[in-house]
């Protein structure tokens, strides 16, 4: 299974909602990712998760809070987000041993966020 | 701090032709190159993966290059088909710290016509 999941894959949220969007691999990856693109844009880095712990925080505002409740699941928490923050989120995940496809990433479909 | 450029954002071909893509990048410390493809709406696909210390990658119809002396990557994609449309970019992640930030262009976006 070469597959990173993430749901849902459209998202409609109004300024003041609370939602989460659900990234799962089953590749044996310990490291897991959040990225933000917007359109023809490449992907900003926003979080990173290693051994389940929080790696890397690219100063993201605390609106978004990550959380990654297992080796296999990895969570983004939205609040109070911002019409400007409307984008394809992106999960990743890579192994972290070393190997021939160590820090190889492979990413999710993503999730469309719309804020109005 | 790193930089990656990919020129030219934007590329119409034939169907049938063979084309490369390039990817130049300004620091040589780094750790892997990475080439993606995304199409429309989508996540990012990953092609190739070149270690620093290899000098080309081949999957199928693609075969990617690294030379990073010169801060250079080109992917070779072969009997080019409409299929193939889509964004390709490149990223390239540090040999030193956090080996896992990848630093992407911003893409060239490839149309086969039949």
């Amino acid at each position: 299974d070469t597959e990173v999941t993430q749901t849902p894959k459209h998202l409609v949220m109004g300024m003041t909602n609370k939602k989460s969007l659900k990234c799962e691999q089953h590749m044996g990856h310990r490291a897991m990712y959040w990225y933000k693109q917007k359109a023809k844009k490449p992907p900003e880095l926003m979080f990173v998760y290693s051994y389940e712990k929080l790696s890397i925080n690219e100063s993201v505002p605390s609106r978004f809070s990550p959380e990654c409740p297992n080796s296999s699941l990895l969570n983004l928490h939205l609040h109070a987000l911002q019409p400007e923050d409307s984008a394809l989120y992106l999960c990743a995940s890579s192994q972290v041993t070393a190997g021939v496809r160590y820090n190889e990433q492979f990413f999710g479909p993503g999730t469309r966020l719309t804020v109005l | 701090k790193q930089e990656v450029t990919q020129i030219p954002a934007a590329l119409s071909v034939p169907e049938g032709e063979n084309l490369v893509l390039n990817c130049s990048f300004t620091d040589s410390a780094i750790y892997n190159l990475q080439w993606f493809r995304q199409d429309p709406g989508k996540g990012l696909t990953s092609l190739l993966l070149i270690q620093s210390s290899q000098r080309e990658q081949t999957s199928g119809r693609l075969n990617a290059s690294l030379d990073k002396s010169s801060g250079r990557s080109t992917l070779y994609i072969a009997a080019s088909q409409p299929g193939d449309s889509a964004t390709y970019l490149c990223a390239v992640s540090p040999l030193t710290g956090a080996n896992s930030k990848l630093t992407f262009g911003k893409g060239i976006t490839l149309s086969v016509r039949p």
